[in-house]
């Protein structure tokens, strides 16, 4: 399978848990984006990386969330101390080059209890 | 800011027949792309056609194409031939030329009757 890849599919977590997901995107692709998805809604912008460097992050983003992709490849997003609110379904894209279709990933759906 | 507006949540068409989606959205760019993707149930958003703003002709894609009004800032996508693996959640999305992020729509719930 060559499409985006992400794991775990579903995570359950208490409150107050860290959570770390990860993300491998197509390999010939250096734009990375995380998104995120709750029920009923589109998906919304988390943050763009291109290469190893993130270069975009949006104001979802609080400081509970990091987000890294250490060598350009694969890309991790951690939750700290979840919280209820961060139930949803974080999604990951890749792309080749601005404009392009974005690839996506099944997604990791996280349920907070 | 730029936003993207589904004013359907859910939408039906028989089996074989045509269904058009709408979407609207608002920028004060000249210089854009527009998508719709398609989602169906507990698997991954796929890519159904893309726009380049600067091109006055409608993309198609086999049996969907899309009825672009870049002055009405209008992209609405028409599904002919409905089958029933076409029902799924359609977002429309827009991206600027320049750049990173997707903005994308709240979704319309297409359901195909067989």
């Amino acid at each position: 399978d060559t499409g985006v890849s992400q794991d775990p599919r579903h995570k359950i977590t208490k409150r107050g848990q860290n959570v770390t997901f990860r993300c491998d995107p197509i390999s010939e692709h250096n734009r990375l984006y995380w998104y995120r998805q709750t029920l009923g809604q589109g998906p919304e912008f988390l943050t763009y990386f291109q290469n190893e460097a993130q270069l975009e992050k949006s104001r979802l983003l609080s400081d509970r969330f990091s987000a890294e992709r250490p060598k350009g490849s694969f890309s991790t997003l951690e939750i700290q101390r979840t919280e209820q609110g961060d139930s949803a379904m974080y999604l990951c894209a890749s792309s080749l080059a601005l404009g392009e279709k974005g690839f996506f990933g099944q997604g990791t759906r996280l349920t907070v209890v | 800011a730029q936003t993207v507006t589904q004013s359907q949540p859910e939408m039906s068409v028989q089996e074989a027949e045509t269904v058009t989606l709408s979407c609207t959205y608002d920028t004060s760019e000249s210089d854009y792309y527009l998508f719709w993707y398609k989602q169906p149930p507990s698997r991954q958003m796929i890519l159904v056609i893309r726009q380049e703003a600067y091109k006055q002709q409608n993309a198609t894609e086999n049996r969907f194409s899309v009825n672009f009004q870049k002055a009405a800032k209008s992209f609405s996508l028409k599904i002919s031939d409905s089958q029933l693996g076409d029902a799924a959640m359609y977002f429309c999305a827009y991206r600027r030329n320049t750049g990173n992020q997707f903005y994308f729509g709240t979704g319309t719930s297409l359901t195909v009757i067989p």
